[in-house]
């Protein structure tokens, strides 16, 4: 079982709208934990990178949210554009031996 | 662009070939890294390298041969693969400190099919 799951595998929503994606772990104890997003053809690019001690990080009209405490974080896209439309993943990064755990990603795709 | 630059950008090989894929960071950091990225599947890490030297290799098969020959430059030499062994393959780079491990900055991957 993956150390790191996310949901929805796939969600599609209209332009404009707001969208919540769900980050759930299992690896501990954890140093921090990345957001990242890639194209499709691209590589990632890095939204957000909070610590253990942070509740939310924004960027732009992403915000991450982080519960140390169940384990979860959450990905908020407010007033979805096109350019949107790519895969969102969440990575662990483990606290000691400082690997890395990477979730399969939530694949966002948004219409007009 | 990230400051990593991957080439060539598609890849098309017989199993029988050899080839190589490069990556070059700009960034002045001191760990490479490369990964796979399956369909479905988390990235997957197959080799790093921390001041030019291999610090890990996570079982990776010996067909993939990984090669730094100083901290700017990363290749990954290709020989007799398996059709299964078609994915992006993606080169990152970070500054690794003291039990650190930094930002990781992409590439745009190496997209490999293998037939």
């Amino acid at each position: 079982k993956n150390q790191v799951e996310q949901s929805p595998q796939s969600l599609i929503i209209l332009e404009g709208k707001n969208c919540t994606l769900q980050c759930n772990y299992t690896v501990s104890p954890f140093s921090n934990l990345r957001w990242y997003k890639q194209d499709t053809g691209r590589g990632p690019v890095s939204l957000t990178i909070m610590t253990f001690s942070e509740n939310t990080k924004s960027n732009g009209r992403y915000t991450a949210t982080l519960d140390a405490d169940t384990k979860q974080s959450s990905l908020h896209i407010t007033a979805s554009q096109l350019s949107d439309s790519a895969s969102y993943i969440c990575v662990v990064i483990l606290y000691g031996n400082n690997r890395l755990a990477f979730g399969k990603g939530n694949q966002v795709v948004v219409i007009p | 662009e990230t400051g990593v630059t991957q080439t060539p950008r598609h890849l098309v090989m017989g199993m029988t070939n050899k080839k190589s894929l490069k990556c070059e960071q700009h960034l002045g950091h001191n760990a490479m890294y490369w990964y796979k990225q399956s369909a479905k599947k988390p990235l997957e890490l197959m080799f790093v390298y921390s001041l030019e030297e291999r610090v890990e290799n996570n079982s990776v098969p010996s067909r993939f041969s990984p090669e730094c020959p100083n901290s700017s430059h990363l290749f990954l030499h290709l020989h007799t693969l398996q059709p299964e062994d078609s994915a992006l393959y993606l080169c990152a780079s970070s500054q690794h400190g003291t039990g650190v491990t930094g930002e990781l900055f992409f590439g745009e991957g190496s997209r490999l099919t293998v037939l």
